[in-house]
């Protein structure tokens, strides 16, 4: 089967524009979750799709959001880039999203804004 | 804020068990406890869950105490590639405000040398 798929892998943008990343989930999940990674902040949850749906959302500013396709497929999206947007962007799906489960990383698109 | 305390880094000699430690205090009695690891650059991996029994698979062995205060993480025969950033979770298994979201420490950097 499979596994997480994030494109681009490599990104370099500058202030002030927009940047859309893509995740493919795991054939058959579901629930799609991003996260956002950086030296000083460490592995931050940024928000979850379930069914097209927005299920829970992390601490970050509006510019920060999200979608989800029928085909389970998500998108994210960061408009009016700032510097401190330069990280590694993680997507990570599972079968549900609840319960006790397991939740599968994609290698990441890593951003650079100059 | 993680709900759990691991040391920042540890060493081990390859090819001998590697025992990470996790301090998690005040979990609850529906909550889980999850182990990833992140090697350099790329997205965690899923390791091991547990409950309050003891757990193995193919990776690890999970050793969770009777009161559920702690746990260690047994990687029986550590090679290099197990050098990573080794990270302990506990998440509920129920909770509408936990959907899709793992919060993430620092983790515990296990360097294994030859």
């Amino acid at each position: 089967k499979a596994g997480v798929t994030q494109t681009p892998r490599y990104l370099i943008k500058t202030r002030g524009q927009q940047v859309t990343l893509s995740c493919s989930p795991i054939s058959g999940h579901r629930s799609v979750s991003w996260y956002q990674q950086t030296p000083g902040q460490g592995l931050q949850f940024l928000f979850e799709y379930f069914s097209e749906t927005q299920r829970n959302k992390g601490n970050f500013p509006g510019r920060f959001s999200g979608r989800q396709f029928s085909n389970s497929r998500s998108e994210m999206n960061v408009s009016t880039l700032e510097l401190g947007d330069s990280a590694l962007y993680l997507c990570a799906s599972s079968l549900t999203g609840q319960g006790a489960y397991e939740q599968y990383f994609g290698p990441g698109t890593r951003l650079t804004v100059t | 804020d993680a709900k759990t305390t691991q040391p920042p880094s540890m060493d081990c000699a390859e090819g001998r068990a590697a025992n990470l430690p996790c301090n998690h205090s005040t979990i609850s009695g529906n909550e889980y406890v999850y182990w990833y690891r992140q090697i350099h650059s790329q997205g965690p991996q899923y390791i091991i869950h547990g409950l309050k029994n003891n757990e193995t698979n193919e990776m690890a062995s999970l050793i969770i105490t009777e009161d559920r205060k702690s746990s260690t993480l047994i990687l029986p025969h550590a090679t290099l590639r197990d050098t990573a950033v080794y990270y302990c979770i506990v998440r509920p298994e129920f909770g509408s405000g936990n959907t899709g979201k793992l919060i993430f420490g620092q983790g515990t950097t296990l360097q294994v040398k030859p």
